[in-house]
């Protein structure tokens, strides 16, 4: 049980370059979250997605897409970043929602010069 | 609105107790965690508390909650160097798809 990835773990990108963040969870869970992590903030939520097919927006969605198309994996895209991206990129998972314990992933620090 | 408040930072003694506090502002919350986040690391479950609970007690860890207050605390007996973390409080929302909102982290440093 790897329980929950993240690819890469570092990232050095070029404004205006797009990638995509991996995540993916092992434990059949139907939850699964994006959250960034900035100084003096705490984590907030980009996207969210409550099972396969299905994906809403968080608190911070602007610049961002998602998509689900397993259960296993949920994977982040930055279309044009920009250098307010620049953060560490933590993704989640727990069973099947609020009252579940959420795992998180050793995330990816990313840097957009 | 959503809002999780917590002091930015504590520091303490080897052997002493910690406290660690939080304030929350929506009332409809159903569980609120604690989440220790060391060095270059990701986010490690502590503990959680359901919000109809006043306490709870895990080993050296005490959770309080006074939920007419809004107010989390979380104590750490015995506080150990290998305690030194950023703690980070986050709440549920009910019915809104298992959304975390986390407070700003306190950074516990314990001195020997």
């Amino acid at each position: 049980n790897a329980g929950v990835t993240q690819t890469p773990k570092f990232q050095v990108l070029k404004t205006g370059q797009s990638m995509t963040l991996q995540c993916a969870q092992d434990m059949n869970h139907e939850y699964m979250s994006w959250y960034r992590q900035d100084p003096g903030m705490g984590l907030r939520l980009i996207h969210y997605s409550v099972g396969a097919g299905i994906t809403d927006q968080g608190e911070v969605p602007n610049g961002y897409n998602v998509s689900r198309s397993t259960t296993e994996d949920f994977p982040l895209r930055l279309l044009s970043a920009a250098p307010s991206q620049t953060s560490v990129y933590f993704c989640a998972s727990s069973l099947t929602g609020y009252t579940d314990t959420q795992y998180f992933g050793p995330g990816t620090r990313l840097t957009v010069l | 609105g959503e809002d999780v408040e917590q002091s930015l930072f504590l520091s303490v003694r080897e052997g002493d107790s910690s406290v660690i506090n939080c304030t929350y502002t929506d009332s409809s919350s159903t569980y609120l965690y604690w989440y220790k986040q060391e060095p270059g690391a990701g986010l490690q479950l502590l503990t959680y508390i359901f919000s109809n609970m006043d306490m709870k007690q895990d080993q050296r860890l005490t959770v309080l909650l006074n939920k007419k207050d809004k107010h989390l605390s979380l104590r750490i007996a015995d506080t150990q160097t290998g305690d030194s973390a950023i703690y980070f409080c986050a709440e549920s929302i009910r019915n809104q798809g298992g959304k975390l909102i986390f407070g700003q982290g306190t950074e516990l440093s314990v001195k020997p």
